[in-house]
């Protein structure tokens, strides 16, 4: 079954720690993303990447890491440094019509993150 | 990063009736997309529209994109209790930045 899994569906951070939200994807997307969502807000962007071992800052990139060692994989480390990580992230792959230059985004359930 | 305004903010529709949400850009879009996101679910796309003046329908939806493509809209009729949730625009700043609007959440009075 093709898609985007996001691990794990809820994630608590103690103070002063470092968590890592899981992203996979078997579409053989080539970009990947990573948006924050507050309740009753939008999607902001933190990072993309457009390839394997190439990333590139969003809106909202401090406090955050991410790493893309594999194409299947774009991992997001939520660091000790961001101060309000409380919310909602989603993970999306960009598929690309390279004739059409039609495109849309295929986004993962979600990790709610919560602060204890 | 490119900065596309939603309005409205809420929309509360009686089932039945039509509405209209927009989505407002100072720069001019080489496309625009749309998404919808259910009440505790992921966003999920629409549509993508390219080309200036573009008008598509999905059954009660239609996307319009504007003639200066700077604009665009999503009129859904006949609203029924499966509409609810948050409809999104989204645009690309550079090829592969997409940035997302606030968007428009949508409930439904039976």
């Amino acid at each position: 079954d093709g898609g985007i899994t996001q691990s794990p569906k809820y994630l608590f951070r103690k103070e002063g720690q470092n968590v890592t939200l899981s992203c996979e994807q078997n579409l053989n997307h080539d970009a990947m993303y990573w948006y924050r969502q507050d309740p009753g807000q939008g999607l902001r962007l933190i990072y993309y990447s457009q390839i394997v071992n190439d990333f590139q800052k969003g809106d909202i990139a401090e406090g955050y890491s991410v790493s893309r060692e594999k194409k299947e994989s774009f991992p997001l480390t939520v660091t000790s440094a961001q101060k309000n990580p409380t919310a909602f992230y989603l993970c999306a792959s960009r598929s690309r019509y390279v004739r059409t230059g039609g495109e849309k985004l295929f986004f993962g359930s979600g990790t709610q993150l919560s602060v204890l | 990063g490119q900065q596309v305004m939603q309005i409205p903010q809420y929309q509360h529709v009686q089932e039945g009736e039509d509405f209209t949400t927009y989505c407002n850009s100072s720069t001019t879009l080489s496309n625009i997309q749309w998404y919808k996101q259910r009440p505790g679910g992921h966003p999920v796309f629409l549509i993508q529209l390219v080309k200036s003046g573009e008008v598509k329908k999905q059954k009660r939806l239609t996307f319009q994109f504007g003639e200066a493509k700077k604009n665009s809209s999503l009129h859904i009729t006949a609203t029924q209790t499966t509409d609810v949730g948050t409809y999104f625009c989204a645009v690309t700043n550079n090829d592969y930045k997409l940035s997302f609007g606030a968007g428009t959440t949508v409930t439904v009075r039976a």
